[in-house]
């Protein structure tokens, strides 16, 4: 039972133009979502957040939006930069006293084409 | 400075074996994680401890065995490896929201 979902295995921006990945999961139980990109043959390095209770945070060319009635997220990167070609992960946290998880989507490869 | 570390960052072994990754943080950060990624790239978590106690256990084989002798380290021992076991295991810590994950260990059984 997948609870985090990226529905796009892959996708192909041109240098300069925006990239839009993705999100939606099914629990609404869930405190943050977490955006990661990870290079081949390294670990998943953390982009940027947002609290539940927020629909935007923005941080230099990288914004996420917080649909919470959908329960949609997505990361725009504004200008796509050939270095951005990596897979991206979304991620969402439960995260209570005694209780503490973070469910991954599949991941998005994005190739930023220069 | 590396935030997390692990090693090794290959392992090839046959299966009946039994080995372990280790794991160390400098980063002060009181939750630390194991995940497994698998073939199909899918990041999973298997353990998460707070203060060297295991908060969760996501029904992994009792052939895992995680151990944390202090804040900074928290070591996978596995047991009787198998074919399955293959995988990319990747460590991290977290203090607040985000993690900070290891650079990730190939795990190969033959």
């Amino acid at each position: 039972d997948q609870q985090v979902k990226q529905n796009s295995p892959s996708l192909s921006v041109q240098e300069g133009r925006i990239s839009i990945l993705n999100c939606d999961y099914t629990n609404s139980m869930f405190d943050y979502f977490l955006w990661y990109k990870k290079y081949p043959a390294e670990g998943p390095t953390f982009l940027i957040s947002i609290s539940s209770i927020k629909d935007k945070n923005e941080d230099g060319r990288f914004t996420v939006f917080l649909n919470k009635s959908a329960k949609h997220l997505s990361l725009h990167i504004v200008p796509s930069q050939p270095g951005d070609s990596a897979v991206y992960f979304c991620a969402a946290r439960i995260m209570k006293t005694s209780y503490d998880k973070v469910i991954f989507g599949p991941g998005t490869s994005l190739s930023v084409i220069p | 400075d590396t935030a997390v570390s692990q090693t090794p960052k290959y392992l090839v072994t046959q299966m009946g074996n039994d080995k372990s990754i280790k794991c160390e943080q400098n980063l002060g950060h009181d939750t630390m994680y194991w995940y497994k990624q698998d073939s199909k790239k899918f990041l999973k978590i298997m353990f998460s401890y707070n203060n060297k106690e295991l908060i969760i256990n996501e029904t992994v084989p009792n052939r895992f065995s995680p151990k944390s002798p202090d804040k900074a380290h928290l070591n996978l021992h596995i047991n009787s490896l198998e074919l399955g076991d293959s995988a990319v295991y990747f460590c991290a810590s977290s203090a607040v929201y985000e993690q900070y994950f290891g650079p990730g260990t190939r795990l190969t059984v033959t």
